[in-house]
């Protein structure tokens, strides 16, 4: 069965370090996106990318950096990680706008 | 920043109540509308997306309409469930990405 996994699940590190976060999908879907879960906000988007060598800002990117060198992976980077980026991150993946998404399990970053 | 509303916050309510929620969009630059379900260590579940002003789907106990004109999505459950306690959330798609709103939780009591 298709499906979309996350790695690490739980990861502790402390500021300034860069710390990437990997995303694999099996389904062959052009659109990816990377979310971070916050209090009151629900999910807010950080980076997404419709296709190989595509990445685009969201809403929370600053920060953050993504690249997309095959279909299957989108790794989210931390370049120096900050306390404030202490949240939990979502990966998800969906065939074309408009359709449904399809999450990950969840990654959960604390910064120290 | 485009903004998406969800309200309310949060409900309780009895098994065997149906209770309804409520998400607020912007009516411009609309493609389509998504709810999901995230239940509590889960992911978030696509329940449905809906793209017709006058667009109603059903799964099971679960219902939504959708006005595009006003910027309106109703979500209803019928009958609620204890397993049917969830953060229950819309999204604004406008065919680029998807704006979450904040989410709904409901907990229903047995």
């Amino acid at each position: 069965d298709a499906e979309i996994t996350q790695s690490p699940r739980h990861k502790i590190t402390e500021t300034g370090r860069q710390v990437t976060l990997a995303c694999h999908q099996t389904w062959n879907h052009n659109n990816m996106f990377w979310y971070r879960q916050d209090l009151g906000h629900g999910l807010r988007l950080i980076h997404y990318s419709y296709g190989v060598q595509d990445t685009n800002k969201g809403e929370v990117s600053d920060g953050y950096s993504v690249s997309r060198s095959n279909t299957e992976d989108l790794p989210l980077t931390l370049e120096s990680a900050a306390s404030s980026q202490t949240s939990v991150y979502f990966c998800a993946s969906s065939e074309t706008p408009g359709n449904e998404q399809f999450f990950g399990p969840g990654t959960r970053l604390t910064v120290l | 920043i485009l903004n998406v509303e969800q309200s309310p916050q949060s409900l309780h309510v009895q098994e065997g109540d149906s209770t309804n929620f409520t998400c607020s969009f912007p009516s411009s630059n609309f493609y389509a509308l998504h709810w999901y379900r995230w239940e509590t260590a889960k992911s978030p579940e696509a329940l449905f997306v809906m793209t017709l002003n006058g667009d109603e789907k059903k799964k099971g106990r679960i219902s939504a309409t959708l006005n595009t004109k006003e910027g309106y999505s109703y979500l209803y459950i019928k009958g609620s469930q204890p397993e049917d306690s969830a953060t229950y959330l819309c999204a604004f798609d406008d065919g680029n990405k998807l704006v979450f709103g904040a989410g709904t939780i409901l907990r229903v009591k047995s």
